[in-house]
């Protein structure tokens, strides 16, 4: 089984600042790494996703995320957060071998708001 | 291509009524999955499919029952509604080694 562990469960930043959004995982077997972003009364839209291969992956709208296999880790980032960035973001992981390879587990969610 | 549509976008049911939520994608994907999301808790899952014939139990399925006749649709049943089964339901597809795409969700109300 795996779990997912989001560290904030807010975090109000300034327009221009940098932001990180933290996430834990635990799993018994290698996994894929999402993150995902959802804006008020949507669905959820990937921003990036590891699966193998560079530690560090770059996503959509500026955000970038680094997998810390060590750490069992894979932190949000972001160097200048824009107020339409203003969001909840979802971690997610997926097992990528084993019996339990279809269950796709998210984290609680960090609510990001920037303020001018 | 429309992605993963779900049907309806709200609804209100009355305490004991039945419903099913539908939920169809376009892009052949083997693994569809049902959650629930609740304010603060992220998404739960209640059911899960690897493929047409195949389902299983996710984390919260008490109340719920789905059924995988065919890849494209995968309905999610709710036999007796009750209070705690007010939540936002969001369908989602993927391949294995894929992200999880998502319908848009329904908003149900149980009074």
């Amino acid at each position: 089984a795996q779990s997912v562990t989001q560290l904030d469960s807010q975090v109000p930043v300034f327009e221009e600042a940098p932001v990180e959004l933290r996430c834990n995982y635990s799993s018994s077997v290698s996994v894929y790494l999402f993150w995902y972003v959802q804006y008020p009364n949507q669905g959820l839209q990937l921003l990036l996703k590891y699966l193998s291969g560079s530690t560090l992956v770059k996503g959509i709208n500026g955000f970038e995320a680094e997998f810390n296999k060590s750490q069992t880790s894979f932190h949000l980032r972001k160097p200048s957060v824009h107020i339409s960035d203003t969001a909840e973001y979802f971690c997610a992981v997926k097992p990528n071998s084993g019996g339990s390879n279809y269950k796709l587990t998210f984290g609680k969610g960090t609510l990001l708001t920037v303020n001018p | 291509n429309a992605g993963v549509t779900q049907t309806p976008k709200f609804r209100i049911l009355k305490i004991g009524q039945s419903m099913t939520l539908q939920c169809t994608q376009d892009m052949n994907h083997n693994y569809m999955y049902w959650y629930r999301q609740d304010p603060g808790m992220g998404l739960k899952l209640i059911y899960y499919s690897v493929g047409a014939g195949i389902t299983d139990k996710g984390e919260v399925p008490n109340g719920y029952n789905v059924s995988r006749s065919t890849t494209e649709d995968f309905p999610l049943r709710l036999e007796l509604a009750a209070p705690s089964q007010t939540s936002v339901y969001f369908c989602a597809s993927s391949f294995l080694n894929t992200e999880a795409f998502f319908g848009q969700g329904t908003r149900l109300t149980v009074v």
